[in-house]
């Protein structure tokens, strides 16, 4: 267990329906970070936040992917009118650049959110 | 952004010592090198991260020359739960620059660790 967990770990939809992840991360981290991986893959970069500031965005992310992290605490990920192509999990992970905390701002993942788009 | 070029698979036994090497040829200055472990359905853990010569810690030693193209991350004495995909990855120091789009995990080397 890294610290970071989230909500839910399997989702099933049909395509079209909206979906909601959200993520917990460590409390002291500043960082937050979305990847998503489908199978036989590496993660991809999807998107960061600085406390609650959204930073960067992957080009990956399409108008239909929207996060948010409103207090700099947990975040959510959404997707609107869910395709069958973005079946995939959903990896979040934090981190920190408190070097004095023992931090050499190596990313710590969740155990992600399976999505399956029927 | 650093390219990397790892084995896509690798096969040993219980007991050995399992080496992967990956390749950078063009790693930047300011760049380290990172290694994460992921196991079926969880996501990667951090292993190890350097930036030059050798870095070493409970888990794994890391082998980096000296004109830095390439990385070694070694694994000592395997067991069977080391089975996993292991990533290399090169990106500006992760602790000063939050480098997230900047970490290309590319398709990682699975371990497979035989009895």
């Amino acid at each position: 267990d890294t610290g970071v967990s989230q909500d839910p770990r399997h989702k099933i939809t049909k395509r079209g329906q909206n979906v909601t992840f959200r993520c917990d991360p460590i409390s002291e981290h500043n960082r937050l970070y979305w990847y998503r991986q489908t199978l036989g893959q590496g993660p991809e970069f999807l998107t960061y936040f600085q406390n609650e500031a959204q930073l960067e965005k992957s080009r990956l992310l399409s108008d239909r992917f929207s996060a948010e992290r409103p207090k700099g605490s947990f975040s959510t990920l959404e997707i609107q009118r869910t395709e069958q192509g973005d079946s995939a999990m959903y990896l979040c992970a934090s981190s920190s650049d408190n070097k004095a905390a023992g931090y050499a701002g190596e990313l710590f993942f969740g155990e992600g959110s399976r999505l399956t788009v029927l | 952004l650093a390219k990397t070029t790892q084995p896509i698979s690798m096969d040993s036994y219980e007991g050995q010592e399992v080496n992967i090497t990956c390749s950078h040829n063009n790693i930047a200055t300011n760049d380290y090198i990172t290694w994460y472990q992921q196991f079926p359905s969880q996501g990667p853990r951090f292993i190890i991260q350097g930036y030059k010569t050798k870095v070493t810690n409970e888990v794994a030693s890391l082998f980096i020359p000296a004109d830095r193209k390439s990385s070694t991350l070694s694994l000592p004495r395997v067991s069977l739960s080391d089975t996993a995909v292991y990533y290399c990855l090169v990106g500006e120091n992760p602790r000063i620059k939050a480098a997230g789009n900047k970490l290309t995990f590319g398709g990682g080397t699975r371990v497979l660790v035989k009895p």
